[in-house]
């Protein structure tokens, strides 16, 4: 079956502008999971939502929120962008939120 | 903060040796998972291992869960280039339902 796919897979947006990022879940999950990859904090949890429910969330500032729909495609979205947000945002979907994760390819954000 | 931690930061070793990675975490956990990552890519699972079981093997992969050390390995034996990547260990804390990263071991096969 198809693997979980994100969209854009590159992205250059200016300080102060907002992004928003889409993930599509292997078919059949219905959790979602997003992670901002940085070399200097490494992989850190944003959120996961399941059934259209966000179920957990990550320390993050509120410029960052996410959604899932009924179809359990995920988008999340960041507003306000600053240079620290430059990061590798990565989804996950797996059957249940703490199971084996399912990967995407990231998207990699550049913020300037 | 991150509830695991990879140890050693980096490996560095020739094809065909076996490589050992070493994970530690602070709270109690309901599963350990594996994931290597090549460069700048997404993560791919390697392995679970509940907090019932001790020992899992798959492939040329074996894993360990110390339970009482709060202390995970994972032996990739016979490496090849191919293995080169980043391996970073995840903890599902109990009551917290997601999984935490540790900072990762970057490994390199040498051939």
């Amino acid at each position: 079956k198809a693997g979980v796919t994100q969209t854009p897979r590159y992205l250059i947006k200016t300080r102060g502008q907002q992004v928003t990022l889409s993930c599509s879940p292997i078919s059949g999950h219905r959790s979602v999971s997003w992670y901002q990859q940085t070399p200097g904090q490494g992989l850190q949890f944003l959120f996961e939502y399941f059934s259209e429910t966000q179920r957990n969330k990550g320390n993050f500032p509120g410029r960052f929120s996410g959604r899932q729909f009924s179809n359990s495609r995920s988008e999340m979205n960041v507003s306000t962008l600053e240079l620290g947000d430059s990061a590798l945002y990565l989804c996950a979907s797996s059957l249940w939120g703490a199971g084996e994760q399912y990967f995407g390819p990231g998207t990699r954000l550049t913020v300037t | 903060s991150q509830q695991g931690e990879e140890d050693p930061q980096a490996l560095s070793i020739q094809e065909g040796e076996n490589a050992t990675m070493n994970c530690s975490y602070k709270t109690s956990i309901n599963n350990l998972q594996w994931y290597r990552q090549n460069s700048g890519r997404g993560l791919v699972h390697l392995i679970l291992i509940r907090s019932n079981e001790r020992e899992k093997h798959s492939g040329r992969l074996r894993v360990t869960l110390d339970t009482s050390k709060k202390s995970s390995s994972l032996l990739i034996t016979a490496s090849r280039a191919a293995d080169t990547a980043s391996y970073f260990c995840a903890t599902d804390r109990q009551g917290a339902q997601k999984l935490v990263f540790g900072q990762g071991t970057r490994l390199t096969i040498n051939p």
